[in-house]
C-alpha cells in the first residue's frame, strides 16, 4: 500500500498568515494515463470531509481562490494564502493512484494562535 | 443538490451484525462508483469499501475483507454496507463518498461495538 505522510501534524497559525502542509508518498502518485491523483479535504469540527483540491492542483468549486495545491510525483502542498477563521479544522491529503485501497495521510490539526 | 445521507449506525455487541444504508439524491446514482470511508473516534480516515457502477467490480481494506459486504440498488439510489463480525476496532463514522475522486461525502453514521 502507499503510504502518505503529512507534515506538520500541528499548525498553528495567526489570522491572515499564510499556512503550508506538506504530504509525501511512498512512490509516485502518477497514473499511466499522466494524471496525478492526489487530493485534499478539509474536516471542520463536527462536519464530514469536503472535498478542496483533487489530481493535484484543481480547486473545487466554491473553495475559496487562497487554498491552493502544488506538487509532482511524491511532494505534494497544500497552501491557504491568508489564513481564515472558518479554515479551522484538520487537512488531510489522499492518494487515489494506486488503489485499492485510496491511502489518506494522518492529518493536520490546523489552529489559529 | 448533491445529497447523501447514511443511517443504520448504532451500538452493537463485539461479533454482531450491522447493515448501513446510504440514500442518494441530486445526481444520477447509477453512473457514480461508490465508497464507504470510515473514522473512529479521534483518528484519521480510512477507506473501507468501493463498489463499480454496476455492482461488479469491488474492492475492500484488508481489515474488513471477508466480514462486510458492500451492494448497492440503483433503481433505489441506494448504497450499503453489510458489517458482520463486528469488531471493537470497527467503531467509528462510517461515511459514504461518492467517486473515485471522493467529491462528496454523506454526514455520517455512528456505528459503537460494545458489550
Amino acid at each position: 500500500d502507499v503510504l502518505m505522510t503529512q507534515s506538520p501534524l500541528s499548525l498553528p497559525v495567526t489570522l491572515g498568515q499564510p499556512a503550508s502542509i506538506s504530504c509525501r508518498s511512498s512512490q509516485s502518485l502518477v497514473y499511466s494515463d499522466g494524471n496525478t491523483h492526489l487530493t485534499w479535504f478539509q474536516q471542520r469540527p463536527g462536519q464530514s470531509p469536503r472535498r478542496l483540491i483533487y489530481k493535484v492542483s484543481n480547486r473545487d468549486s466554491g473553495v475559496p481562490d487562497r487554498f491552493s495545491g502544488s506538487g509532482s510525483g511524491t511532494d505534494f502542498t497544500l497552501t491557504i494564502s491568508r489564513v481564515e477563521a472558518e479554515d479551522v479544522g484538520v487537512y488531510y491529503c489522499m492518494q487515489g493512484t494506486h488503489w485499492p485501497p485510496a491511502t489518506f495521510g494522518q492529518g493536520t490539526k490546523l489552529e489559529i494562535k | 443538490e448533491v445529497q447523501l445521507v447514511e443511517s443504520g449506525g448504532g451500538l452493537v455487541q463485539p461479533g454482531g451484525s450491522l447493515r448501513l444504508s446510504c440514500a442518494a439524491s441530486g445526481f444520477s446514482f447509477s453512473d457514480y462508483t461508490m465508497n464507504w470511508v470510515r473514522q473512529a473516534p479521534g483518528k484519521g480516515l480510512e477507506w473501507v469499501a468501493y463498489i463499480s457502477t454496476g455492482g461488479y467490480s469491488i474492492y475492500y481494506a484488508d481489515s474488513v475483507k471477508g466480514r462486510f459486504t458492500i451492494s448497492r440498488d440503483n433503481a433505489k439510489n441506494s448504497l450499503y454496507l453489510l458489517m458482520e463480525s463486528l469488531r471493537d476496532e470497527d467503531a467509528a463514522v462510517y461515511y459514504c463518498a461518492r467517486s473515485n475522486s471522493f467529491d462528496f461525502w454523506g454526514q455520517g453514521t455512528l456505528v459503537t461495538v460494545s458489550s
